[in-house]
């Protein structure tokens, strides 16, 4: 596609529910990238894959965390057991080589 | 560890007036830096990426600044127009790193 398309674009989860977010990276974009978004702050990285190779998961905030891209396209962010920190804007970017990041719509998590 | 800020965080200006908003990071050891711009419930879209080894980029109205030595960027807006209003946000990646560190951004409000 075009663009970085993320889905869904809103999710309201129960405190204690899992939850799985996707990111279509635009065609061809070796690296992707998961961020963080607090309301009023700016995007904090969770995590890297190049191809299907996660080479930095770094900024996971906990082992409930977990992310994967098994074929090097497609990637899921999964938070087992959500807790009411983890209500945030969640961001996809890809990119090729390093000129310059294309984000995605992004998708709001909200946990009860 | 690499910070980035950015003044001032909100602003309110008249339509027709020229913008500065300001980046400064800590670690002047940086591959690019990047200007985004954030519509309310929306991602992020790529304004200017400024090579470490360059001065400036200009795109149509926009025109950003890097003093890498000083650990500094400027984002110049000429003829402010409603339109413009939203959150700007500036990243930079460290050198040795494939990943965005971001300020929290200043929130533009330009009316008529």
């Amino acid at each position: 596609g075009a663009g970085v398309s993320q889905s869904p674009r809103y999710k309201v989860a129960k405190r204690g529910q899992d939850v799985a977010l996707r990111c279509d990276p635009i065609s061809g974009h070796v690296s992707l990238f998961w961020y963080q978004q607090a309301l009023g702050q700016g995007p904090e990285f969770l995590t890297y894959f190049q191809n299907e190779a996660q080479l930095d998961k770094s900024g996971l905030p906990s082992d409930r965390f977990f992310a994967e891209r098994p074929e090097g396209s497609v990637s899921t962010l999964k938070i087992q057991r959500t807790q009411q920190e983890d209500s945030a804007v969640y961001l996809c970017a890809s990119s090729w080589e390093n000129y310059g990041y294309t984000f995605g719509s992004g998708t709001r998590l909200t946990v009860v | 560890k690499q910070e980035v800020t950015q003044i001032p965080a909100a602003l309110s200006v008249p339509e027709g007036e020229n913008l500065v908003l300001n980046c400064s990071f800590t670690d002047s050891a940086i591959y690019n830096l990047q200007w985004f711009r954030q519509d309310p419930g929306k991602g992020l879209t790529s304004l200017l990426l400024i090579q470490s080894s360059q001065r400036e980029q200009t795109s149509g109205r926009l025109n950003a600044s890097l003093d890498k030595s000083s650990g500094r960027s400027t984002l110049y807006i000429a003829a402010s127009q409603p339109g413009d209003s939203a959150t700007y946000l500036c990243a930079v990646v460290p050198g040795g790193y494939n990943k965005l560190i971001f300020g929290a951004g200043t929130r533009l409000a330009v009316h008529p």
